[in-house]
């Protein structure tokens, strides 16, 4: 079971925005600890997306933009591209746990 | 800049003790916090713990608690992660990374920096 609640697939055809949301609890992003997004293709490791809930890394297109929202963040892909295809994880961290927690991870279908 | 390599695949019998590892490549690793994160097949990440080779902080999560255990040799600028008896359930990818603490001494910041991965096979 993962503390972070993600959606297990999402899609959308090209061009089109997708929205990933991933849902916490008063311990964890409703306590106000930062979310982090990760890019994950097959057979490689993640890359950060986004961190500190909507700080893009240099390099990161800003197509890619990520928001919270009381117990839950959001990260949105604008404008698809194929080459979005791909698996994406949030990251905060647990207070009761005092761990870093992930969410099981969104596979983003581009049609 | 930064570089985490890994050790190479492993295939081990359930039972087998295993120890894989994590060197820092252009940098000392003695004042970096590294976390080792599990990936099981098709699944999502994991984050089992994390430690400071300066003062061999080390804090695992409550899932992994007892399970293995992590270390590091700063001479080496290695990191480790071990298990004692291996289990069919712990067959999955393992990931050593960077992950700074926070401000505060309690959260992390997001990890910046990710080692290429070590498969690890548990089947008799």
């Amino acid at each position: 079971q993962y503390v972070l609640t993600q959606p297990p697939s999402v899609s959308g055809a090209p061009g089109q925005t997708v929205n990933i949301t991933c849902t916490g609890n008063s311990s964890n992003i409703g306590a106000g600890y930062g979310v982090h997004w990760y890019q994950q293709f097959p057979g490689t490791a993640p890359k950060v997306l986004i961190y500190g809930n909507n700080i893009r890394p240099l390099g990161v297109p800003d197509r890619f933009s990520g928001s919270k929202s009381g117990a839950s963040a959001f990260l949105a892909i604008a404008g698809l591209r194929a080459e979005d295809d791909a698996d994406y994880h949030c990251q905060s961290f647990d207070s009761s746990l005092r761990s870093s927690v992930f969410g099981g991870g969104t596979k983003l279908t581009v049609l | 800049e930064v570089q985490l390599v890994q050790s190479g695949p492993e295939v081990k019998k359930p039972g087998e003790s295993l120890k894989i590892s994590c060197k820092g490549s252009g940098y000392s690793i003695a004042n970096l916090w590294i976390a080792w994160v599990r990936q099981m097949p098709g699944r999502g990440l994991e984050w089992m713990g994390i430690f400071y080779p300066a003062d061999s902080d080390t804090r695992y999560s409550p899932s992994f608690q007892g399970q293995v255990t992590i270390s590091a040799d700063k001479s080496l600028s290695t990191a480790y992660l071990q298990w004692s008896s291996l289990k069919a359930s712990d067959t999955a990818i393992y990931y050593c990374a960077r992950q700074a603490l926070g401000i505060s001494g309690d959260d992390y910041y997001a990890i910046d920096v990710w080692g290429q991965g070590t498969a690890v096979t548990v089947s008799s």
